[in-house]
Parts: structure tokens; C-alpha cells; sequence
């Protein structure tokens, strides 16, 4: 059974960092591409990266501005996400989403359970 | 970037109810239509995916159909456990950031 557990959500000023992780269990992780989708309070679901099986090719929302980087470490299994220069408007849930194959641009057939990230203004 | 709607944004129906949830892409995406359940506190669920496939122990009482602009999910006979929010979503470019802004399906 696929199993997806983030860790890292917690709570940080504006303008601090934060580092999210994600263990993967249930599948041969190196060979899916991965992202991570966030859900701010009360609103809808919105991607914010991905990342291609090997880790070789990452693509992250246009509104990000570089301030988050996305990586793996699949000799653990892990998938991470940072985030820098955080701003009031990221708080949120953040997901950790399997690809249904290794593409960037592919359904999510596995979620984690999300892991909180409040950024106090 | 390719904008997703969805229609109705909520709406109330009966268990045994036949729903039919509309989703729109601001310009053509083939078939790349995925669709997705969230029951409150919980991560979304994939229902859909490519319009019409069925995700492996999705009940069949859920089926997806449209291509390039136009598409929907219906259900044939609302059961209790399918009060939820469902979001449609765009594979067909990159960024893949379209999902659509979901529909509440509440109980009448």
C-alpha cells in the first residue's frame, strides 16, 4: 500500500524558511515523478511543484518566484520542499502528491495527509 | 495559463440522487481532465483520470466524459459517503496549476 508522510508544517514569521519532508513507503519511488499541492484555509487546492523521477527536472508555479526549491533523496525515499522568503498568503495545508507515472503533468493517485504551515504576519 | 471552472459551485441532493458536476477549461486540453474527492480534513482522493478512466476501487456509480473544453462528473446514485468537494483539474499543459475551484456536493 502506498503510504505518504510529510513532516516540517509549523509555525514561522514573515520572511523566515521552512523545510517540509515527505516519506514515501508502498512503491519503487524512484521511478514516479512527485509534487506537492497546498490548500490555504477554507480555499481550494493549488499546485505549487513538481519534480521528475530522477529529481533531473523541476517545475514549480509561476506565482512562487523562486522562493521555494523542490528535491529528492531517493536512496530514503524522501521528498522535500523548501521555502524561503515566506509571506502571510502561504499559509496553508501542503500536500505531498505521487504522479500516477514519472511526468510532470500526470494525475496524483496518492496523497499524504498534509502538514500545516502558518506564516504570521 | 489555462483557467479551469467549475459549475455549480455547491449544491444539494438526496442519497440515491443522480449529480452531474460540470468542469470548463478556458481553451482546449484533449482529454487531460482528472478529477478528484475531498471530504473535510482530509487529502483529496483521485476519482478520474484522462475524462473518463476510472481509478482502480472507485465505484462505478462515478463517470467522467467531455473532451477539449467541456467535461463532467456525474453520479449515477449519490450514497452518504460521497458528500464531499470535488475539484476538476488540467494535465494537458505545464505548470499543470489548473485545478478548478471545486464543488461542494452537500446533503438536501
Amino acid at each position: 500500500e502506498v503510504h505518504l508522510v510529510e513532516s516540517g508544517g509549523n509555525w514561522v514569521q514573515r520572511g523566515g524558511s521552512l523545510r517540509l519532508s515527505c516519506g514515501a513507503s508502498g512503491f519503487t519511488f524512484n521511478t514516479y515523478a512527485m509534487a506537492w499541492v497546498r490548500q490555504a484555509p477554507g480555499k481550494g487546492l493549488k499546485w505549487v511543484a513538481g519534480i521528475s523521477a530522477s529529481g533531473g527536472t523541476t517545475y514549480y508555479a509561476v506565482s512562487l518566484k523562486g522562493r521555494f526549491i523542490i528535491s529528492r533523496d531517493n536512496s530514503k525515499n524522501t521528498l522535500y520542499l523548501q521555502m524561503n522568503s515566506l509571506r502571510a498568503e502561504d499559509t496553508a495545508v501542503y500536500y505531498c502528491a505521487k504522479g500516477y507515472q514519472d511526468s510532470l503533468i500526470d494525475a496524483f493517485d496518492a496523497w499524504g495527509q498534509g502538514t500545516m504551515v502558518t506564516v504570521s504576519s | 495559463d489555462i483557467q479551469m471552472t467549475q459549475s455549480p459551485s455547491s449544491l444539494s441532493a438526496s442519497v440515491g440522487d443522480r449529480v452531474t458536476i460540470t468542469c470548463r477549461a478556458s481553451q482546449a486540453i484533449s482529454t487531460a481532465l482528472n478529477w478528484y474527492q475531498q471530504k473535510p480534513g482530509k487529502a483529496p482522493k483521485l476519482l478520474i483520470y484522462v475524462t473518463s478512466r476510472l481509478q482502480s476501487g472507485v465505484p462505478s456509480r462515478f463517470s467522467g466524459s467531455g473532451s477539449g473544453t467541456d467535461f463532467t462528473l456525474t453520479i449515477s446514485s449519490l450514497q452518504p459517503e460521497d458528500f464531499a468537494t470535488y475539484y476538476c483539474q488540467q494535465t494537458y499543459t505545464m505548470p499543470p496549476d489548473s485545478f478548478g475551484p471545486g464543488t461542494r456536493v452537500e446533503i438536501k
